[in-house]
């Protein structure tokens, strides 16, 4: 069975660097595209990006000047990171393994979800 | 930017058929997905590629893509339906989610 488990502060000051982790147990982390997701208070689902375990990322265009997300193969764990944090960025944040291809047209879509993980930028 | 747009909510009665529905630009191009988020719980995948069900999703989850607009379509809904769904398309290497829609069970 597939899980992924986030970790990471819960609270960050403002301006500073957010910093999440998330490991997926029962599965390969070099065999799918990984993603994070989040959710602020009272809102809807953001996609933050994906990376693919060669390093190949994709951002969402509204948060690529603030956020990098890394893999690391041997601990079978992919990272998040938000630059230059605001009370925007609180949040619900979540990892989730992605399945993409391509039937004549493109898919993405994530499958299994980790539990979340509440941020909160305050001082 | 791509949008999808969705109602923001949608009622039913106890074993009828909620139709939630999510549309954009040339949907018919993409494949759709559909979540169903429920509080203090993580998002689960109810449709991939527009119409395939997920092993453990109830058959009562349907969907279809008709080209500007993709549906959800929950037969029989039941009172353990009532959740927040949104819908999700690829475009142009980025993913998109639809704002939501509450589906309340009355």
């Amino acid at each position: 069975q597939v899980q992924l488990q986030e970790s990471g502060p819960g609270l960050v000051k403002p301006s500073e660097t957010l910093s999440l982790t998330c490991t997926v147990s029962g599965d390969s982390i070099t065999s799918d595209y990984w993603s994070w997701i989040r959710q602020p208070p009272g809102k809807g689902l953001e996609w933050i990006g994906y990376i693919y375990y060669s390093g190949s990322t994709n951002y969402n265009p509204s948060l690529k000047s603030r956020v990098a997300i890394s893999v690391d193969t041997p601990k079978n764990q992919f990272s998040l990171k938000v630059n230059s944090v605001t009370g925007a960025d609180t949040a619900v944040y979540y990892c989730a393994r992605s399945v993409r291809g391509n039937y004549g047209r493109h898919y993405y879509y994530m499958d299994v979800w980790g539990k979340g993980t509440t941020v909160t930028v305050s001082s | 930017s791509y949008e999808l747009t969705q109602p923001p909510s949608v009622s039913v009665s106890p074993g009828q058929t909620a139709s939630i529905t999510c549309s954009g630009d040339k949907l018919g191009d993409k494949y759709a997905s559909w979540y169903q988020h429920k509080p203090g719980q993580s998002p689960v995948l109810v449709i991939y590629q527009d119409a395939k069900r997920p092993s453990g999703i109830p058959e009562r989850f349907s969907g279809s893509n008709s080209g500007t607009t993709v549906t959800l379509t929950i037969s029989g809904t039941q009172a353990v339906d009532e959740a927040d769904y949104y819908c999700q398309a690829w475009d142009i290497s980025t993913v998109i989610f639809g704002g939501g829609t509450k589906l309340t069970v009355l």
